[in-house]
């Protein structure tokens, strides 16, 4: 099955600067990756995502590149704001239909924390 | 507001107890997934289905079970609690496979 292992597992930055997180994955046949934030004490919500052929996405503040041949995809969040505190879950599904369509396998998470 | 509805918000019960856990997915969604949420786990797929099929299954323990009803609803069954089963249990539904929404879940504490 799939893993996915996702860094930092804390983040702290200042308010306006730039946060990155990393997820990489290990079945090549993943297909779809997704980036979750979950505010505390709420349901994880999908913020971007990306499919495997395309190497960048972005809306607004936030921005996935995806490396297929390393295996690792970064989620990007510019000018942040402490409304942006919050757990971050990287996810891949594999597989392409069949038992294995929509079943994601989620990272550890990542805290950021943005000081104002 | 995700438009799936998980009840009960909060269940709290005693080692060896059996709980039911319900899930009514977004209107037009197919599939439900059920996740458990421990701090230390964080978010691990117990299982999914599919227009009342079982469609994938992760790492569910034999002592947990779930169906999906003809209206689509779909209820999470735990038995023989222990005190490890304590988590957070999100439902999601999804009409594509790929953007999953989820519930508000349900805090399960076993004590």
């Amino acid at each position: 099955g799939e893993n996915v292992e996702q860094h930092p597992s804390t983040l702290s930055v200042q308010e306006g600067d730039s946060a990155v997180i990393k997820c990489t994955y290990s079945d090549s046949a993943s297909n779809y990756f997704p980036w979750y934030k979950q505010e505390l004490g709420k349901r994880p919500q999908l913020i971007i995502d990306i499919r495997s052929n395309v190497g960048e996405k972005k809306d607004q503040r936030i921005a996935v590149t995806l490396n297929k041949t390393a295996k690792h995809f970064s989620l990007h969040i510019t000018e942040t704001q402490p409304e942006d505190s919050a757990v971050y879950f990287c996810a891949a599904r594999w597989g392409a239909g069949g038992t294995s369509y929509g079943k994601l396998t989620f990272g550890q998470g990542t805290i950021l924390t943005v000081h104002p | 507001d995700s438009g799936v509805t998980q009840t009960p918000k909060h269940l709290i019960t005693a080692t060896g107890q059996r709980v039911t856990l319900r899930c009514s997915p977004r209107s037009g969604d197919l599939s439900v997934y059920w996740y458990q949420q421990s701090l230390d786990q964080g978010l691990q797929f117990l299982i999914q289905y599919y227009n009342g099929e079982e469609r994938a299954k992760g790492n569910i323990l034999e002592r947990f079970s779930a169906q999906q009803f003809p209206d689509l609803h779909s209820e999470l069954n735990l038995s023989s609690l222990e005190l490890g089963d304590s988590a957070l249990y999100f439902c999601a539904s999804s009409y594509s496979g790929e953007k999953l929404f989820f519930g508000s879940g349900t805090q399960l504490s076993v004590l």
